[in-house]
């Protein structure tokens, strides 16, 4: 699976949105991009995925850059209880596990 | 949307001692299950995969006889840690998927302190 690079860390103010990137520049096209997030003390919780098209949920929005090589989770409205680590992983659909790497620590500050 | 329930979520005990995790799907049949270890500040690791009604594949470095999975059903899948030691204290967290093509959704994790 393809090397995901995320920024270590990230501030978001309380109400704006939160645009967390992910670099996958060695992505093949059959390649999915999956975030995940982990608040402290939980276990993961799937956001949002896509493969070439942006989506949209409840939780976030995904867009994928027309080459894509980079991605941009969108948090329209942050809150407090969106801070935790965030997780932009490819996989090989149908490939057996997701590898974490780093992640990006979101703070959403009052 | 699809619920993965973890119990226990906590487990103190002493060393020597084995202890089970349960893993449970509660609205969809997961045909694979995973099992992840977390050591404080750092990521999830993979440990085994499961499939249900086959033996686990398990990652370099993990001891199958030590983490005995079992994935008896499509719904239940535990992790007995055997004999287990301090140094087995961590955070282990499940994950189950329905199809190849759906998402994995994880438990809650089970923080496991090994006297």
């Amino acid at each position: 699976d393809a090397k995901t690079t995320q920024p270590t860390s990230m501030d978001c103010a309380e109400g704006r949105a939160a645009n967390l990137p992910c670099n996958h520049s060695t992505i093949s096209g059959n390649e999915y991009v999956y975030w995940y997030r982990q608040i402290h003390s939980q276990g993961p919780q799937y956001i949002i995925h896509g493969l070439k098209n942006n989506e949209t949920n409840e939780m976030a929005s995904l867009i994928i850059t027309e080459d894509r090589k980079s991605s941009t989770l969108i948090l329209p409205h942050a809150t407090l209880r969106d801070t935790a680590v965030y997780y932009c992983i490819v996989r090989v659909g149908g490939a057996n596990n997701l590898f974490f790497g780093t992640g990006t620590r979101l703070t959403v500050i009052p | 949307g699809a619920v993965v329930s973890q119990h226990p979520s906590r487990v103190i005990c002493k060393s020597g001692t084995s202890v089970k995790i349960e893993c449970r799907s509660l609205d969809f049949q997961a045909t694979t299950m995973f099992w992840y270890r977390q050591f404080p500040k750092q990521s999830l690791m993979l440990m085994a995969t499961s499939n249900e009604g086959s033996k686990a594949t398990y990652e370099q470095g993990v001891e199958k006889d030590k983490f005995l999975i079992n994935h008896a059903s499509l719904t239940l899948s535990t992790l007995t840690v055997t004999s287990a030691h301090p140094e087995d204290s961590s955070f282990y967290i499940c994950s189950a998927r329905a199809t190849i093509n759906q998402p994995q959704h994880f438990g809650d994790g089970t923080r496991l302190s090994i006297l």
